[in-house]
């Protein structure tokens, strides 16, 4: 069975501050793992994801995540945070094949301090 | 493309009343998934469709909760018989896979916010 586990459910920066958030993932057979961004009241816009191949991931408004099997992590960063940069970020994984369907963490609330 | 769509927005209804959603998928996406949010959770998978056969369904999804796609295009989710525990956002995502092992990505409607009082 494939699981995540996002450590810190709030997590606040200043503008300007590096954003880190924390994604371990459980999974039997080689995983897809996705990072995903909620806006209030909007659906999920995906960031970043990760298949095969290179291990530095990088997405869009400046996000990366790097894939480490050894400590399967997928941990979201950027440099350098923008208010903009304020809603809910959720990692997924799944295994591909038939159904793909994803399995989601319980998601992050990243808060930006002017 | 404008994208995936989602009607209604917003539904409230009584205990015990049936609910219907729709969900309209990025046009020629062959893949078709709904899942369901409720407050503080990240999704959770209820059953998806490859073209109009539904494939999978999660154990989540009770004998209430119907959905298809016929025609392979639009998809209906339906609920029976409401109940307060139903209270979620139902979420819609599209995507075109065109190999089994595709990691096609899933792009997500904005997602139907249902209240049962």
């Amino acid at each position: 069975a494939q699981s995540v586990t996002q450590l810190g459910s709030h997590v606040s920066v200043s503008e300007g501050a590096l954003v880190l958030l924390r994604c371990n993932y459980s999974s039997s057979v080689p995983p897809y793992l996705f990072w995903y961004v909620q806006y209030p009241n909007q659906g999920l816009q995906l960031l970043l994801k990760y298949t095969t191949g290179a291990t530095l991931v990088k997405g869009i408004n400046g996000f990366e995540a790097e894939f480490k099997k050894s400590e399967t992590s997928f941990h979201l960063t950027k440099p350098s945070a923008h208010m903009s940069d304020a809603a809910e970020y959720f990692c997924a994984v799944s295994r591909g094949g038939a159904t793909n369907k994803l399995i989601f963490g319980t998601g992050t609330l990243l808060a930006v301090q002017p | 493309d404008t994208g995936v769509s989602q009607d209604p927005r917003h539904k409230i209804t009584k205990r015990g009343q049936n609910v219907t959603f729709r969900c309209d998928p990025i046009s020629e996406h062959n893949r078709l998934y709904w899942y369901r949010q409720t407050l503080g959770q990240g999704p959770e998978f209820l059953t998806y469709f490859q073209n109009e056969a539904q494939l999978e369904k999660s154990r989540l999804l009770s004998d209430r909760f119907s959905a298809e796609r016929p025609k392979g295009s639009f998809s209906t989710l339906e609920i029976q018989r409401t109940e307060q525990g139903d209270s979620a956002m139902y979420l819609c995502a599209s995507s075109l896979s065109s190999r089994p092992t595709s990691s096609g990505e899933q792009f997500f409607g904005p997602g139907t916010r249902l209240t049962v009082l």
